[in-house]
């Protein structure tokens, strides 16, 4: 089935405290990229990356970083997360030359 | 840059009945595509309909239409018998060019209660 998975689902941690976000595609799709959504702000960018080794930043990209090592991964890392980065996350990939954008089922990260 | 504008946080429908949710986006740009995604409690992203700028003729999926004012940049959709599973956020979102490798940009969302 193609799909995008994304882990874990729900997630609380403290201050500070190292956290990656894993996302994984089995469709080849070429272009991937993480969203954060709040409540009356709807859903914006984090990163995106438009292949392997390529990656560059979205609308909100400070205290995130993220990596593209295979075609199929792209993690999203907070190396020390801070209680505004509490969120609703969401991977997205999309093949080269289509519009329709995949989404993960969703982490909700609590930083406390 | 390009921004999306949802004016109506909350919306109610009977069951059966019908609603319009509004859209508004602005752009210099003449290619470019919009969308649709329905957020259910389940929180996945679901998309519901998508419209090409260069199609005159508005999009449809089954109870889900589409108003597509290209020069008064307006996208509303509009959901027929509306039915308790149609509860949902409703995002609208606009993707530069048609390559794919753009971003959505996003709306706020209008959160839709169908009320039996």
């Amino acid at each position: 089935e193609a799909q995008v998975t994304q882990n874990p689902r729900y997630l609380i941690t403290v201050t500070g405290k190292k956290l990656t976000v894993t996302c994984s595609q089995n469709m080849n799709h070429e272009y991937m990229s993480w969203y954060r959504q709040d409540p009356g702000l709807g859903l914006r960018q984090i990163y995106y990356s438009m292949n392997v080794e390529v990656t560059d930043k979205g609308d909100v990209p400070e205290g995130y970083k993220v990596s593209r090592k295979e075609k199929r991964n792209f993690p999203l890392i907070l190396e020390s997360p801070s209680p505004n980065q509490t969120s609703l996350y969401f991977c997205a990939s999309s093949l080269w030359g289509t519009t329709e954008a995949f989404f993960g089922q969703g982490t909700r990260l609590t930083v406390v | 840059a390009q921004t999306v504008t949802q004016s109506q946080p909350e919306m109610s429908v009977q069951e059966a009945e019908t609603v319009t949710l509004s859209c508004t986006y602005d752009t210099s740009e003449s290619n470019y595509y919009l969308f649709w995604y329905k957020q259910p409690p389940s929180r996945q992203m679901i998309l519901v309909i998508r419209q090409e700028a260069y199609k005159q003729q508005n999009a449809t999926e089954n109870r889900f239409s589409v108003n597509f004012q290209k020069a008064a940049k307006s996208f509303s959709l509009k959901i027929s018998d509306s039915q308790l599973g149609d509860t949902a956020m409703y995002f609208c979102a606009f993707m530069l060019g048609s390559s794919g490798n753009t971003p959505l940009v996003f709306g706020k969302g209008t959160r839709l209660s169908v009320i039996a």
